[in-house]
């Protein structure tokens, strides 16, 4: 079974400090995503990577920044955490560009306050 | 801009009977439509998947039915049961240079009473 690992489940954090979220897949994927899911909105794609130190913009990077520096592993940073950044956070890998199934981890409950 | 939307926020359904969740998409160069599940404080999981040269994907209790000219899928639950009270996105994605990234809806809140 794929595993994708996100190192916590619950963050509190205080605005203006700056957050790594990290992300461990376990399965050789190409490809790592980070999403936020918020009610009434779905899951939003902030940033994903297709290969090692690659990295696209998703539909809603500012503020955040990403890194990839293996292939296993895929970071998300907040540089200056904000109140409106609080939400659920969600990475994700897939095998290849040609399988579209990705595969989540358990997610971040990140609290900026 | 939305383009897939989950217009129902929420859907009731007594245990047996049948479950159906819409989705409608704007983007024409989706072509491979996917639902997944999630429950609370977990991370979504894969439910089905359907190609654009398909119409319909059956697996167990769970089919999706596709309708390109509308751009609209949906998914049959048959029977409902308790344990399939979850949130549930639909999810699209476009071929080629994708590198399979997915766009997702708004999500639909199912819960099956007993």
């Amino acid at each position: 079974d794929v595993k994708v690992t996100q190192s916590s489940r619950y963050l509190v954090k205080r605005t203006g400090e700056k957050v790594f979220l990290e992300c461990v897949q376990d399965m050789d994927h190409e490809n790592m995503f980070w999403y936020r899911q918020d009610p009434g909105l779905g899951l939003r794609l902030i940033y994903f990577s297709y290969d090692v130190k690659m990295k696209e913009k998703g539909d809603i990077p500012e503020g955040y920044s990403v890194s990839r520096e293996k292939k296993e592993r895929f970071s998300l940073i907040l540089e200056s955490a904000s109140t409106n950044q609080t939400s659920m956070y969600l990475c994700a890998s897939s095998l290849d560009r040609a399988l579209v199934q990705a595969f989540f981890g358990q997610g971040t409950r990140l609290t900026v306050v | 801009d939305q383009q897939v939307k989950q217009n129902s926020p929420s859907l009731s359904v007594q245990e047996g009977r049948i479950s159906i969740l819409n989705c409608d998409y704007t983007n024409s160069m989706f072509d491979y439509f996917l639902w997944y599940k999630k429950y609370p404080a977990e991370g979504p999981t894969f439910l089905i998947s359907i190609s654009s040269i398909k119409d319909k994907n059956e697996d167990g209790r769970f089919t999706v039915f596709l309708n390109k000219s509308a751009k609209h899928l949906s998914l049959h639950i048959v029977p409902s049961q308790p344990g399939d009270s979850a949130v549930y996105f639909c999810a699209a994605a476009a071929g080629g240079t994708s590198y399979g990234k997915l766009t997702f809806g708004q999500g639909t809140i199912l819960t099956v009473h007993p």
